[in-house]
């Protein structure tokens, strides 16, 4: 696609259910990450993938939290017994092999837990 | 590890002023990347600028310019005859240059700049 595409866009869940979010990067794009952004707040970093390199999950802030990227290009950030605290948008972003730093952002999925 | 820091969480400019966002990062590295980053209210976050460290000329990209010193570890961006669709939420970012690092970028927590007509 011409963008980075994340779907939900809204989604709303009790606490303690699952949620899976989704992260379509643009085409060609090896770099994927996911950052997560509470409400007025800056961008904290979850994981990134690289390639056929090992992730990078040194911020995923729980167990409970987990990602995979498939073949490569499509990601799904899963957050497993959701808790109130994980209320936030969560943003994907894309970016090329040996690239200079510059991401493509998605619009994010807000997540809210009731 | 590396941070980054932005002291102003929110700031004000008239339209047709000019601005400077501060930012600040802590590191050790010599070759790294900087950049400012903009978020509006539809949530999509947009490259507006990047600086390479190696380089000493301040980068700049039609009405928006840097301020870099390297020595101070600053970076501040500067938004000249600011427009009613500059505002938004600004971010500096840095990212480790070079094989052997994650490539992360790494973000301060964001200026709120209003723009009054």
């Amino acid at each position: 696609g011409a963008g980075v595409s994340q779907s939900p866009s809204n989604k709303v869940t009790e606490k303690g259910k699952d949620v899976e979010l989704r992260c379509d990067p643009i085409s060609g794009h090896t770099a994927l990450y996911w950052y997560r952004q509470s409400l007025g707040q800056g961008l904290e970093f979850l994981i990134y993938f690289q390639g056929n390199s090992a992730p990078d999950k040194s911020g995923l802030p729980s167990d409970r939290f987990s990602a995979e990227r498939t073949g490569g290009s499509v990601s799904t950030l899963t957050i497993q017994r959701t808790q109130q605290e994980d209320s936030a948008v969560y943003l994907c972003a894309s970016g090329r092999t040996g690239f200079t730093g510059e991401l493509f952002f998605g619009e994010g999925s807000r997540l809210t837990v009731l | 590890a590396q941070t980054v820091t932005q002291s102003q969480p929110e700031m004000s400019v008239q339209e047709a002023e000019t601005v400077t966002l501060s930012c600040t990062y802590d590191t050790s590295e010599s070759d790294y990347y900087l950049f400012w980053y903009k978020q509006p209210p539809s949530r999509q976050m947009i490259l507006v600028i990047r600086q390479e460290a190696y380089k000493q000329q301040n980068a700049t990209e039609n009405r928006f310019s840097v301020n870099f010193q390297k020595a101070a570890k600053s970076f501040s961006l500067k938004i000249s005859d600011s427009q009613l669709g500059d505002a938004a939420m600004y971010f500096c970012a840095y990212r480790s240059f070079g094989s052997g690092n994650t490539g992360k970028l790494i973000f301060g927590q964001g200026t709120t700049l209003q723009v009054k007509p």
